[in-house]
Protein backbone atom coordinates (compact mmCIF):
# COMPACT_ATOMS: atom_id res chain seq x y z
CA UNK A 1 0.00 0.00 0.00
CA UNK A 2 1.44 3.41 -0.98
CA UNK A 3 2.33 5.46 2.19
CA UNK A 4 2.57 8.97 2.85
CA UNK A 5 5.07 10.83 5.63
CA UNK A 6 5.48 14.37 6.43
CA UNK A 7 7.93 14.46 9.02
CA UNK A 8 7.44 17.90 10.60
CA UNK A 9 4.46 18.30 12.53
CA UNK A 10 5.16 21.83 13.01
CA UNK A 11 7.03 24.83 11.45
CA UNK A 12 6.55 28.13 11.49
CA UNK A 13 8.06 30.91 9.19
CA UNK A 14 8.21 34.72 9.64
CA UNK A 15 5.97 37.29 7.22
CA UNK A 16 7.45 37.45 3.87
CA UNK A 17 10.23 34.52 4.32
CA UNK A 18 10.02 31.04 2.70
CA UNK A 19 9.78 27.71 4.03
CA UNK A 20 9.60 24.14 2.76
CA UNK A 21 7.56 21.44 3.84
CA UNK A 22 8.64 18.06 3.39
CA UNK A 23 7.16 14.94 2.81
CA UNK A 24 7.95 11.52 1.00
CA UNK A 25 5.99 8.44 -0.27
CA UNK A 26 6.47 5.14 -0.93
CA UNK A 27 4.94 3.61 -4.02
CA UNK A 28 5.74 0.75 -6.44
CA UNK A 29 4.09 2.37 -9.03
CA UNK A 30 5.21 4.62 -11.83
CA UNK A 31 2.40 6.90 -12.78
CA UNK A 32 0.90 8.70 -10.06
CA UNK A 33 -0.11 12.32 -8.93
CA UNK A 34 0.98 13.98 -5.71
CA UNK A 35 -1.08 17.02 -3.83
CA UNK A 36 0.04 19.70 -1.54
CA UNK A 37 -3.77 20.56 0.42
CA UNK A 38 -4.30 23.09 2.48
CA UNK A 39 -6.63 23.43 5.65
CA UNK A 40 -7.04 26.23 7.27
CA UNK A 41 -9.57 26.80 10.65
CA UNK A 42 -12.90 26.85 8.29
CA UNK A 43 -11.75 22.86 7.94
CA UNK A 44 -12.02 22.68 4.39
CA UNK A 45 -9.32 21.22 2.59
CA UNK A 46 -7.78 23.15 -0.62
CA UNK A 47 -5.85 22.32 -3.16
CA UNK A 48 -2.60 24.40 -3.28
CA UNK A 49 -0.81 22.23 -6.22
CA UNK A 50 -0.21 19.03 -8.31
CA UNK A 51 2.55 17.11 -9.78
CA UNK A 52 2.12 14.66 -12.63
CA UNK A 53 4.75 12.22 -11.83
CA UNK A 54 5.59 11.56 -15.37
CA UNK A 55 6.01 15.46 -15.41
CA UNK A 56 9.98 16.63 -14.94
CA UNK A 57 9.41 19.64 -14.47
CA UNK A 58 8.19 21.09 -11.62
CA UNK A 59 5.02 22.46 -10.82
CA UNK A 60 4.42 25.90 -9.66
CA UNK A 61 1.46 28.13 -8.85
CA UNK A 62 2.07 32.00 -8.29
CA UNK A 63 3.94 31.86 -4.48
CA UNK A 64 4.06 28.34 -4.31
CA UNK A 65 6.56 25.66 -5.70
CA UNK A 66 7.56 22.16 -5.30
CA UNK A 67 10.38 20.01 -5.41
CA UNK A 68 9.85 16.99 -6.94
CA UNK A 69 12.42 14.16 -6.78
CA UNK A 70 10.70 10.83 -8.34
CA UNK A 71 13.85 8.84 -7.37
CA UNK A 72 14.02 9.92 -3.87
CA UNK A 73 10.30 9.51 -3.60
CA UNK A 74 10.31 13.21 -2.39
CA UNK A 75 7.65 16.13 -2.59
CA UNK A 76 8.47 18.92 -0.82
CA UNK A 77 6.28 22.26 -0.85
CA UNK A 78 8.24 25.75 -0.89
CA UNK A 79 6.03 28.48 -0.16
CA UNK A 80 7.71 31.92 -0.69
CA UNK A 81 6.93 35.57 0.36
CA UNK A 82 4.58 33.89 3.35
CA UNK A 83 1.38 35.39 4.18
CA UNK A 84 -0.54 35.37 7.34
CA UNK A 85 -3.36 33.35 5.38
CA UNK A 86 -0.71 31.10 4.61
CA UNK A 87 -1.34 29.47 8.02
CA UNK A 88 -3.15 26.39 8.13
CA UNK A 89 -2.61 22.36 8.00
CA UNK A 90 -0.71 21.40 5.09
CA UNK A 91 -1.17 17.66 3.86
CA UNK A 92 0.49 15.92 1.50
CA UNK A 93 -1.35 13.58 -0.97
CA UNK A 94 -0.76 10.64 -3.21
CA UNK A 95 -2.91 9.47 -5.94
CA UNK A 96 -2.80 6.70 -8.61
CA UNK A 97 -2.84 7.37 -11.66
CA UNK A 98 -3.84 3.75 -12.37
CA UNK A 99 -7.64 3.64 -12.23
CA UNK A 100 -9.51 4.29 -15.11
CA UNK A 101 -13.65 4.99 -16.30
CA UNK A 102 -14.66 1.44 -14.31
CA UNK A 103 -12.02 0.61 -12.21
CA UNK A 104 -9.04 0.78 -10.04
CA UNK A 105 -8.61 2.97 -6.64
CA UNK A 106 -8.66 6.64 -6.95
CA UNK A 107 -8.60 7.52 -3.85
CA UNK A 108 -6.17 10.32 -2.13
CA UNK A 109 -3.10 8.90 0.81
CA UNK A 110 -2.87 11.94 3.05
CA UNK A 111 0.49 12.46 4.86
CA UNK A 112 -0.38 13.58 8.83
CA UNK A 113 0.18 16.71 8.17
CA UNK A 114 2.23 20.09 8.98
CA UNK A 115 0.60 22.75 11.20
CA UNK A 116 2.21 26.09 9.62
CA UNK A 117 2.64 28.92 11.44
CA UNK A 118 3.07 32.51 10.32
CA UNK A 119 4.56 35.31 12.35
CA UNK A 120 4.02 38.92 11.99
CA UNK B 1 -19.98 27.60 -8.79
CA UNK B 2 -21.76 26.33 -5.59
CA UNK B 3 -19.15 24.34 -4.35
CA UNK B 4 -19.14 20.51 -2.33
CA UNK B 5 -22.00 21.33 0.49
CA UNK B 6 -21.75 18.52 3.48
CA UNK B 7 -24.63 18.80 5.70
CA UNK B 8 -25.20 19.42 8.50
CA UNK B 9 -21.64 20.97 10.06
CA UNK B 10 -22.46 19.56 13.37
CA UNK B 11 -23.68 16.73 15.46
CA UNK B 12 -23.61 14.89 18.69
CA UNK B 13 -25.26 11.89 18.74
CA UNK B 14 -25.20 9.11 21.64
CA UNK B 15 -23.01 5.71 21.54
CA UNK B 16 -25.31 3.32 19.90
CA UNK B 17 -27.23 5.71 17.54
CA UNK B 18 -27.03 5.59 14.30
CA UNK B 19 -26.18 8.53 11.61
CA UNK B 20 -26.74 9.74 8.31
CA UNK B 21 -24.33 12.36 6.65
CA UNK B 22 -25.24 13.94 3.79
CA UNK B 23 -23.04 15.38 0.54
CA UNK B 24 -23.88 17.86 -2.50
CA UNK B 25 -21.24 17.44 -4.94
CA UNK B 26 -20.37 20.14 -7.56
CA UNK B 27 -23.14 20.46 -10.31
CA UNK B 28 -22.13 18.37 -12.82
CA UNK B 29 -19.54 16.15 -10.95
CA UNK B 30 -20.42 12.40 -10.69
CA UNK B 31 -17.99 10.72 -8.29
CA UNK B 32 -18.10 11.49 -4.51
CA UNK B 33 -15.08 10.20 -2.02
CA UNK B 34 -15.59 10.42 2.03
CA UNK B 35 -12.99 10.46 4.18
CA UNK B 36 -12.56 10.66 7.95
CA UNK B 37 -10.58 12.95 9.91
CA UNK B 38 -8.75 12.12 13.14
CA UNK B 39 -5.72 13.39 15.18
CA UNK B 40 -5.01 10.30 16.27
CA UNK B 41 -5.74 8.21 12.77
CA UNK B 42 -5.35 11.31 10.67
CA UNK B 43 -7.04 10.95 7.06
CA UNK B 44 -8.12 8.02 5.87
CA UNK B 45 -10.60 7.34 2.68
CA UNK B 46 -14.22 5.48 3.91
CA UNK B 47 -15.54 4.67 0.18
CA UNK B 48 -15.74 6.29 -3.08
CA UNK B 49 -18.93 6.51 -5.31
CA UNK B 50 -19.68 7.00 -9.13
CA UNK B 51 -22.69 6.84 -11.18
CA UNK B 52 -24.92 5.11 -7.90
CA UNK B 53 -22.35 2.46 -7.35
CA UNK B 54 -19.87 1.90 -4.97
CA UNK B 55 -16.23 1.84 -6.46
CA UNK B 56 -13.99 1.36 -3.90
CA UNK B 57 -14.08 1.24 -0.49
CA UNK B 58 -11.81 1.67 2.43
CA UNK B 59 -10.56 -0.44 5.28
CA UNK B 60 -13.72 0.19 7.77
CA UNK B 61 -16.00 -1.70 9.35
CA UNK B 62 -19.28 -2.15 7.97
CA UNK B 63 -21.15 -0.06 10.01
CA UNK B 64 -20.18 2.21 7.66
CA UNK B 65 -21.70 2.52 4.70
CA UNK B 66 -22.90 4.64 2.40
CA UNK B 67 -24.80 5.33 -1.19
CA UNK B 68 -25.00 8.06 -4.09
CA UNK B 69 -28.36 9.46 -5.92
CA UNK B 70 -29.06 9.93 -9.40
CA UNK B 71 -28.24 13.28 -8.76
CA UNK B 72 -24.99 12.21 -7.46
CA UNK B 73 -25.72 13.58 -4.31
CA UNK B 74 -24.86 11.09 -1.34
CA UNK B 75 -25.21 9.99 1.80
CA UNK B 76 -22.91 8.27 4.46
CA UNK B 77 -24.21 5.95 7.73
CA UNK B 78 -22.92 5.18 10.54
CA UNK B 79 -24.89 2.69 12.60
CA UNK B 80 -24.44 1.88 16.21
CA UNK B 81 -22.05 4.27 16.76
CA UNK B 82 -19.23 3.96 19.43
CA UNK B 83 -17.35 6.91 20.87
CA UNK B 84 -14.38 6.43 18.28
CA UNK B 85 -16.50 7.46 15.73
CA UNK B 86 -16.12 10.48 16.90
CA UNK B 87 -14.38 12.67 13.76
CA UNK B 88 -14.76 15.02 10.83
CA UNK B 89 -16.17 13.69 7.86
CA UNK B 90 -14.88 14.89 4.76
CA UNK B 91 -16.68 14.83 1.23
CA UNK B 92 -14.94 15.03 -2.16
CA UNK B 93 -16.38 15.53 -5.08
CA UNK B 94 -15.01 15.18 -8.77
CA UNK B 95 -16.00 15.91 -12.30
CA UNK B 96 -14.96 11.56 -13.26
CA UNK B 97 -12.86 9.02 -11.95
CA UNK B 98 -10.20 10.03 -13.43
CA UNK B 99 -10.32 13.75 -12.60
CA UNK B 100 -7.09 14.81 -11.51
CA UNK B 101 -8.69 17.24 -9.18
CA UNK B 102 -11.24 16.56 -5.85
CA UNK B 103 -12.83 19.47 -4.01
CA UNK B 104 -13.70 19.47 -0.46
CA UNK B 105 -16.35 20.39 1.37
CA UNK B 106 -16.24 21.96 4.89
CA UNK B 107 -17.00 18.29 6.88
CA UNK B 108 -19.62 17.37 9.17
CA UNK B 109 -18.11 17.53 12.72
CA UNK B 110 -19.69 14.10 14.81
CA UNK B 111 -19.16 14.01 18.44
CA UNK B 112 -20.19 10.70 19.74
CA UNK B 113 -21.07 10.85 23.37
Amino acid sequence: AQTVTQSQPEMSVQEAETVTLSCTYDTSESDYYLFWYKQPPSRQMILVIRQEAYKQQNATENRFSVNFQKAAKSFSLKISDSQLGDAAMYFCAYRSAASSYQTGANNLFFGTGTRLTVIP
Amino acid sequence: KAGVTQTPRYLIKTRGQQVTLSCSPISGHRSVSWYQQTPGQGLQFLFEYFSETQRNKGNFPGRFSGRQFSNSRSEMNVSTLELGDSALYLCASSLTRGSTEAFFGQGTRLTVV
